[in-house]
């Protein structure tokens, strides 16, 4: 079973905050990923990091920001919130893994379900 | 068009049955491929992957590649109602990026 955690699990926070959603994992895995899923749509990758100190936007722009300073820890920043951002964030990581390329498999946290008011 | 279209569901059956969830993807470079399983409220979880063209079985639970129509299936046999969930075919891109399908609801009733 993966150990990837994520805080808070539920927001809901008005227009122009700004907001910081968590991201942790236990197994050492060098590479971390953030998704954006809304109800009944694909998870999209909006940011990726295959270490400390970098980091990648995905294939989705987002206005989302991320910092990779420790390797276990891969937090999402909002700088203001607006209706717009709601959503579902996944967290996931990867270890550099047994599939071709070093490729690996992802292991998700739970999810923050955000609501922006 | 999108990289990986899935059966949209939702998809109702009944305890026993057997179940097919199907994706097709445009881009031949694909070679693994990632069936996941997600419940409501909760990450997605790895049920099984395959490498290339072919079959793969674990359990209930067996995943079919055919490159050649770049075509996926999962199919469930003797399904339960603890296999009510969304079930996500995601393609490994390049970079070990996913690309997901929008997933198939399943729902198995007693």
């Amino acid at each position: 079973e993966a150990d990837i955690y994520q805080t808070p699990r539920y927001l809901v926070i008005g227009t122009g905050k700004k907001i910081t959603l968590e991201c942790s994992q236990t197994m050492g895995h060098d590479k971390m990923y953030w998704y954006q899923q809304d109800p009944g749509m694909e998870l999209h990758l909006i940011h990726y990091s295959y270490g400390v100190n970098s980091t990648e936007k995905g294939d989705l722009s987002s206005e989302s920001t991320v910092s990779r300073i420790r390797t276990e820890h891969f937090p999402l920043t909002l700088e203001s919130a607006r209706p717009s951002h709601t959503s579902q964030y996944l967290c996931a990581s990867s270890e550099r893994g047994r599939l071709a390329g070093g490729l690996g498999t992802q292991y998700f946290g739970p999810g923050t379900r955000l609501t922006v008011l | 068009q999108k990289e990986v279209e899935q059966d949209p569901g939702p998809l109702s059956v009944p305890e026993g049955a057997i179940v097919s969830l199907n994706c097709t993807y445009s881009n031949s470079a694909f070679q693994y491929f990632m069936w996941y399983r997600q419940y409501s409220r909760k990450g997605p979880e790895l049920l099984m992957y395959t490498y290339s063209s072919g079959n793969k079985e674990d359990g209930r639970f067996t995943a079919q590649v055919d490159k050649s129509s770049k075509y996926i299936s999962l199919f469930i046999r003797d399904s339960q109602p603890s296999d009510s969930a969304t079930y996500l075919c995601a393609p490994l891109g390049q970079g070990g990026k996913l690309i997901f399908g929008q997933g198939t609801e399943l729902s198995v009733k007693p």
